[in-house]
């Protein structure tokens, strides 16, 4: 079984600080990550995708990948109340299943005014 | 912005009964998955297709579930009888590729 983790949280994070969510994999042979925002009883919306070794920016969220340690992070700066939400991590292996996604159970951010 | 389509976005149903839910995908897009998500946990894949066919269905419970996607477009996922551990949110997603798109979701309570 290839394993996606996550800590649970919640992650509480004062506004306007840095939040960072962290992601481990276990399939050394994923080739695609991606990062969901998930709203109380609401569906998960992808927010963030990344693919090769590195950072990438969009606005104030930043992920990262380092494919060496297995490991995926999103930073959320200048975290506003409405970034409270959990935020999925999802990684695709390549498998016999195409493109679908493996995710972990996902970390709660609570941003407090 | 296109959207995939769900319905119902409620269900409450009674263990035993017979339940199903439908998904309309994005217009174009192959591929249609079906997630259950927990109530603290991420979505589980079901089942996916490939236009009518199914890729993957090795985590479907099938001596309860079933899904369908007879003309590669929409698609239906049964649950028949429900078990009160059927209780979750049912997710549909589509995608042309990589990285894709939910639909508003189903939850179901089984009581």
């Amino acid at each position: 079984q290839k394993e996606v983790e996550q800590n649970s949280g919640p992650l509480s994070v004062p506004e306007g600080a840095i939040a960072s969510l962290n992601c481990t994999y276990s399939d050394r042979g994923s080739q695609s990550f991606f990062w969901y925002r998930q709203y109380s009883g609401k569906s998960p919306e992808l927010i963030m995708s990344i693919y090769s070794n590195g950072d990438k920016e969009d606005g104030r969220i930043t992920a990262q990948l380092n494919k060496a340690s297995q490991y995926v992070s999103l930073l959320i700066r200048d975290s506003q109340p409405s970034d409270s939400a959990t935020y999925l991590c999802a990684v695709n292996s390549n498998s016999n299943s195409g493109y679908a996604l493996n995710f972990g159970k996902g970390t709660s951010l609570l941003v407090t005014p | 912005e296109a959207e995939v389509a769900q319905s119902p976005r409620y269900k409450i149903t009674e263990k035993s009964q017979a339940v199903a839910f439908w998904c309309d995908p994005i217009s174009g897009h192959a591929t249609l998955y079906w997630y259950r998500q927990i109530l603290g946990q991420g979505p589980e894949l079901l089942v996916q297709f490939q236009d009518e066919s199914v890729v993957d269905d090795s985590q479907l419970p099938k001596d309860r579930f079933s899904a369908e996607r007879l003309k590669g477009v929409d698609s239906t996922l049964k649950i028949q009888p429900a078990e009160l551990g059927d209780s979750a949110m049912y997710l549909c997603a589509s995608s042309p590729g990589l990285g894709y798109t939910f639909g508003s979701g189903t939850r179901l309570t089984v009581v």
